[in-house]
């Protein structure tokens, strides 16, 4: 099985700029989540989707957004870009378990850099 | 204020030593997760913990629950520069449909 794709592997953008990610989840899996990974703050939630549907969402501005297909694919895009933006982004995808079955499988991630 | 403390931050150290490294709360979880990062990749699931006092093994690695199920601590004996990395731990919380929270993790570099 192929595991979780992420797109593209590295991205440098300028401020006041805009920028799409787009994360392919395992076969079956459709339950997808992102998520910053920055060397202050460590890992942090950003979003979850789940059938289409966002389910859960963490404490990251408006400017931060997500949308999931119908294949479970799913894509974030992040508007108007700070230099604080820049990190690791992360998108996992898991099955529709629940508790201790929500085993998350990561992506290798995107690296954005904002100049 | 993180809910995940992870200590120590970074740890150095040379090939065939133990180490101990450590995830707090002032919470109490469900269950907790550790998560192993290598350079350039995502984190990679080790061990998930469910009841408070159990122990899990993991070839060299030890993986501890506390008992009031607010800590958790991995143990690593005669350590190897395969295991280099960021050492993760994370916990479900909002519910059995919540979302997961990391500690900032231990960065680990084993020296040959």
């Amino acid at each position: 099985k192929a595991g979780v794709t992420q797109t593209p592997r590295y991205l440098i953008k300028t401020r006041g700029q805009q920028v799409t990610l787009s994360c392919s989840p395992i076969s079956g899996h459709r339950s997808v989540s992102w998520y910053q990974q920055t060397p202050g703050q460590g890992l942090q939630f950003l979003f979850e989707y789940f059938s289409e549907t966002q389910r859960n969402k963490g404490n990251f501005p408006g400017r931060f957004s997500g949308r999931q297909f119908s294949n479970s694919r799913s894509e974030m895009n992040v508007s108007t870009l700070e230099l604080g933006d820049s990190a690791l982004y992360l998108c996992a995808s898991s099955l529709p378990g629940t508790g201790v079955k929500n085993i998350q499988y990561f992506g290798a991630g995107t690296r954005l850099s904002v100049l | 204020t993180q809910l995940l403390e992870q200590s120590p931050q970074f740890l150095s150290i040379q090939e065939g030593e133990n180490l101990t490294v450590y995830c707090n709360s002032s919470s109490v979880f469900s269950s907790l997760q550790w998560y192993r990062q290598e350079p350039g990749e995502g984190p990679v699931l080790l061990v998930t913990v469910v009841t408070g006092g159990e122990v899990k093994k993991l070839k060299r690695l030890t993986f501890q629950f506390g008992d009031a199920r607010k800590d958790s601590s991995l143990h690593i004996t005669a350590a190897q520069p395969g295991d280099t990395g960021l050492y993760l731990c994370a916990a479900l919380i909002g519910g059995s449909q919540g979302n997961l929270i990391f500690g900032k993790g231990t960065k680990l570099s084993v020296k040959p």
